[in-house]
């Protein structure tokens, strides 16, 4: 139990377009929705936090006209990437939470992002 | 505030040995505390978790962790290394109390290297 998917695995694009990342939950209701980035050998970095049916909350330094982020059902919050240049190429990683107590993240195995 | 600290770049281990990745944290209410690994390109995956309860916590694949609130300290146990076990780990840790955030807060990794 306690899947998270993510579609792609893998995306290369030109830059100035824009990708979309999804994330499930495949068995489970998520009321939250997190996405973050990584780096290369480094350590998560938290963009934004989603609640089903309602405005992300970014964190600070995060562009939410540049990551837009969308929790559009309990199993379902979407990333796009607008206008994509190449300082955006990373790991992307969703993870969802149950809530109403349960406190585990479950993470989506991740998107790698790389902007010609 | 809530912060967590894995004072550990890497830990090297043999196989058969036993192995230890530290984490220590800092909460102002009571923490929650996690485990998770994350393998080469792919997400993030759940070990085990401090809420309440017993100080020594059992988790997935034979990993253990002890908290000790006198020291801070939620350090990662397993008493004898596979070479499967070569991973990133990740600490993370929620403070319950009025300064808190709902969010956990991760450490920046440590990552094992079990040798055969």
């Amino acid at each position: 139990g306690a899947v998270v998917s993510q579609h792609p695995s893998r995306v290369i694009c030109k830059s100035g377009t824009s990708v979309k990342i999804e994330c499930r939950s495949l068995d489970f209701q998520a009321t939250t929705m997190f996405w973050y980035r990584q780096f290369p050998k480094q350590s998560l970095m938290l963009m934004a936090t989603s609640n089903e049916g309602s405005k992300a909350t970014y964190e600070q330094g995060v562009e939410k006209d540049k990551f837009l982020i969308n929790h559009a059902s309990l199993t379902l919050s979407t990333l796009t990437v607008t206008s994509a240049h190449p300082e955006d190429s990373s790991f992307y990683i969703c993870s969802a939470r149950v809530g109403g107590g349960e406190e585990t993240q479950y993470f989506g195995p991740g998107t790698r992002l790389l902007v010609l | 505030a809530q912060s967590v600290a894995q004072p550990e770049d890497q830990v090297n281990v043999a196989e058969g040995n036993p192995l230890t990745v530290k984490c220590t944290y800092s909460v102002s209410g009571n923490p929650y505390l996690f485990w998770y690994v994350q393998y080469p390109n792919r997400g993030l995956q759940f070990l085990l978790k401090y809420i309440t309860g017993d100080n020594l916590v059992k988790g997935s694949y034979g990993f253990e962790a002890e908290f000790n609130k006198s020291q801070t300290s939620f350090h990662l146990k397993k008493p004898s290394a596979l070479v499967s076990d070569s991973a990133l780990y990740f600490c993370a840790v929620r403070d319950t109390g009025g300064g808190g955030s709902y969010i956990p807060t991760f450490g920046r990794g440590t990552s094992l290297i079990v040798h055969p």
